[in-house]
């Protein structure tokens, strides 16, 4: 059964560090997203993209994060320089149009110390 | 905008007892909503969806949940739990008439299932 994968499962870095989390969507899925969940709290939605661009995002994904499809199967989201507040589990999904069902991944744990 | 209310953060059952997890839903347009599980140490996995047509829907592992638009709730029930149903369950709404796959979960509920 196809699935989202995501790397690592889980990264530690020291504030003020640039992280890169990674994820593979599912391959004829064209639709892509990233939500985190903070420890104890719900679920959030950070940004999807669509046709190598963002379509919508959330008033978290400021300035210091940022998403990219470089190469056609990986679709990234970068942290340029990480906070505390940014220790989360990141959940990358994909769906294959806006009103099916989407897929996620297991998550990559953040850990910034 | 839309929103989800998840009431009670941890809900408590015995092996074989009646599961129900209420979830109560704003939404200014006809929404889909959905129920997502996540056992420890895992993803988001989808147990069942509504997005039209009939209200009662039945999804994986015995699971099922009924759309009441009087109600503005999508309850999940399962008439007899199991061990292995202990895990996290989160309710989510989108807008049918948006562009976009952008989910509204709810606080979760964590489902303990005792002996």
């Amino acid at each position: 059964e196809p699935e989202v994968t995501q790397t690592p499962s889980h990264q530690v870095t020291q504030m003020g560090q640039e992280v890169i989390l990674r994820c593979v969507p599912i391959s004829n899925h064209l639709y892509f997203y990233w939500y985190r969940q903070i420890l104890g709290q719900k679920v959030e939605f950070l940004v999807s993209f669509y046709n190598n661009e963002i379509s919508e995002k959330s008033e978290i994904f400021d300035d210091q994060f940022s998403v990219e499809r470089p190469d056609g199967s990986n679709f990234t989201l970068k942290i340029r320089s990480t906070k505390l507040e940014d220790s989360a589990m990141y959940f990358c999904a994909s769906s294959q149009h806006t009103n099916t069902e989407a897929f996620f991944g297991q998550g990559t744990r953040l850990t910034v110390v | 905008a839309q929103s989800v209310t998840q009431l009670g953060s941890h809900v408590s059952v015995s092996e074989g007892a009646l599961v129900l997890l209420r979830c109560n839903y704003s939404s200014s347009v006809p929404p889909y909503l959905f129920w997502y599980v996540q056992y420890p140490n895992q993803g988001l996995q989808l147990l069942l969806k509504y997005t039209t047509g009939a209200t009662l829907v039945k999804g994986i592992n015995g699971f099922e949940a009924e759309f009441k638009k009087s109600e503005t709730s999508f309850h999940l029930t399962k008439p007899s739990a199991h061990m292995s149903d202990a895990a996290e369950y989160f309710c989510a709404v989108i807008n049918s008439g948006g562009s976009n796959y952008k989910l509204t979960f709810g606080k979760g509920t964590l489902l303990t299932v005792n002996p």
